[in-house]
């Protein structure tokens, strides 16, 4: 079965911080990655995919096929990134996400 | 324009008893799935419907859960016998062509 792992379950960084949540799948030929965010009491939204090589809310992602990874990264995290992230892999016109990792920026 | 729908918000209902959730999707979304969020097993697929193929249930926990979709529109997430390990949040998501799923605000369930 394909696998998303996210083995932070929480990460906390200060404003102004750089912020790395991690993201590994289990290979299989070539993923189509995502990244899901919750805000607080928000539904669950897109924040970007792989095949657009986009930066969105100054978060950027590369899919990094030799360690079959999809880190999620922003340079200097701020107090409104405060929210749970989800790394998702589509599979058969579904979803198969990770844990999730809940963000926490403190002042 | 309108984003996907789901009644109720909130639901409570003791052990053993059936529950309908609803799920209203964007309009002339052919894609329509449930998925199920609870504390540590985080977002569980459950199933999926596309156009009039048949539907993906791999997901379903057990022969307790099943969703149908009506008019290639509304779906409704049918839970029989509740039991305690059912308390979660039931999200509904709809798309397009273009893979990006809108997700719904979610159904809590609450089994006491």
């Amino acid at each position: 079965a394909q696998r998303v792992t996210q083995p932070e379950k929480l990460l906390s960084v200060f404003k102004g911080a750089p912020v790395e949540l991690k993201c590994n799948y289990s290979y299989s030929g070539s993923p189509e990655l995502f990244w899901y965010v919750q805000y607080s009491r928000q539904r669950l939204q897109l924040l970007l995919r792989h095949i657009s090589r986009e930066s969105i809310k100054g978060f950027t992602a590369d899919l990094n096929k030799g360690e079959t990874s999809f880190h999620l990264k922003k340079p200097f995290a701020q107090e409104e990134d405060s929210a749970m992230y989800y790394c998702a892999r589509h599979q058969g016109g579904k979803l198969i996400f990770g844990q999730g990792t809940e963000l926490s920026v403190k002042p | 324009g309108a984003g996907v729908s789901q009644s109720p918000s909130n639901k409570v209902t003791e052990k053993g008893k059936d529950v309908e959730l609803r799920c209203d999707p964007i309009s002339g979304h052919t894609a329509l799935y449930w998925y199920r969020q609870s504390l540590g097993q985080g977002l569980e697929f459950l199933i999926y419907f596309q156009g009039n193929s048949a539907p993906d249930k791999s997901g379903l926990p057990s022969d307790r859960f099943s969703a149908e979709r009506t008019g290639g529109s509304v779906s409704t997430l049918t839970i029989q016998r509740t039991q305690q390990e059912d308390s979660a949040v039931y999200l509904c998501a709809s798309s397009s062509s273009n893979r990006e799923q809108y997700f719904g605000p979610g159904t809590r369930l609450t089994v006491t």
